[in-house]
């Protein structure tokens, strides 16, 4: 069984560091066609994709928060880092990990889906 | 202002069919791209709800199809219930932007 989980502070203070894990579990990102994305959520507002890291540590980043992004995996803890540097208060939200997976034979992730979510870790950017 | 254009919200009677369009454009949906459709019930993570344009995972009933023609996919359900009532957003890559792209998401409610 695939699962996801967020882990990450409640609460951070303006212009400081946010750091979010990714703990997965039911599949490992040594297998050629995964992939670990983050997406996150503002209350009230839509989806937005912010990064992702696929089995290769190829990295890409949403072009306006690339600045501010680095995402980063540790296959042996079964583990993706996001770390977003500045916070503002309008990074309030919540934040998703998700999980794309190509078969082997045809590793352009870019078509498939985000087919396994975490539940989402909230976090709140105030003084 | 998303990537991909979604009516903010539709709504239709327990029983009717409803539908919602995902608009893009020749770098994204025009290009070939798969068209994903996620559920979003209130406090909970998006589900995957149409995979590759008109795919449905195991266990999404059969009331759910996708579609894509040219620049725009479409969600269709038929036999409205109450627990549909969602969000629901798509998604597909971008190949100008390098962004996998949500569109604003759709508020459904069932009348």
């Amino acid at each position: 069984q695939v699962t996801l989980r967020e882990s990450g502070p409640a609460l951070v203070k303006p212009t400081q560091t946010l750091t979010l894990t990714c703990t997965f579990s039911g599949f490992s990102l040594t297998t050629r066609g995964m992939c670990v994305t983050w997406v996150r959520q503002p209350p009230g507002k839509a989806l937005e994709w912010l990064a992702l890291i696929n089995w290769d540590d190829d990295k890409y980043y949403s072009p306006s928060l690339k600045a501010r992004l680095i995402i980063s995996k540790d296959s042996s803890r079964q583990e993706v880092v996001l770390t977003m540097t500045n916070v503002d208060p309008v990074d309030t939200g919540t934040y998703f990990c998700a999980r794309i997976a190509t078969p082997e034979d045809d590793l352009n992730y870019y078509y498939y889906p985000m087919d396994v979510w975490g539940q989402g870790t909230t976090v709140t950017v105030s003084s | 202002q998303s990537v991909l254009t979604q009516p903010p919200s539709v709504s239709g009677a327990p029983g009717q069919r409803v539908t919602i369009s995902c608009s893009g454009n020749s770098s994204n949906i025009g290009a070939g791209y798969d068209v994903h459709w996620f559920q979003q019930l209130p406090g909970t993570a998006p589900k995957l709800l149409i995979y590759g344009d008109t795919n449905r995972p195991s266990g999404v009933p059969d009331r759910f199809s996708g579609s894509k023609s040219g620049t725009s996919a479409s969600l269709a359900i038929t036999g409205l219930q109450a627990d549909d009532e969602a969000d629901y957003y798509c998604q597909s890559y971008d190949r100008n932007l390098i962004v996998w792209a949500f569109g604003g998401g759709t508020k459904l409610t069932v009348l």
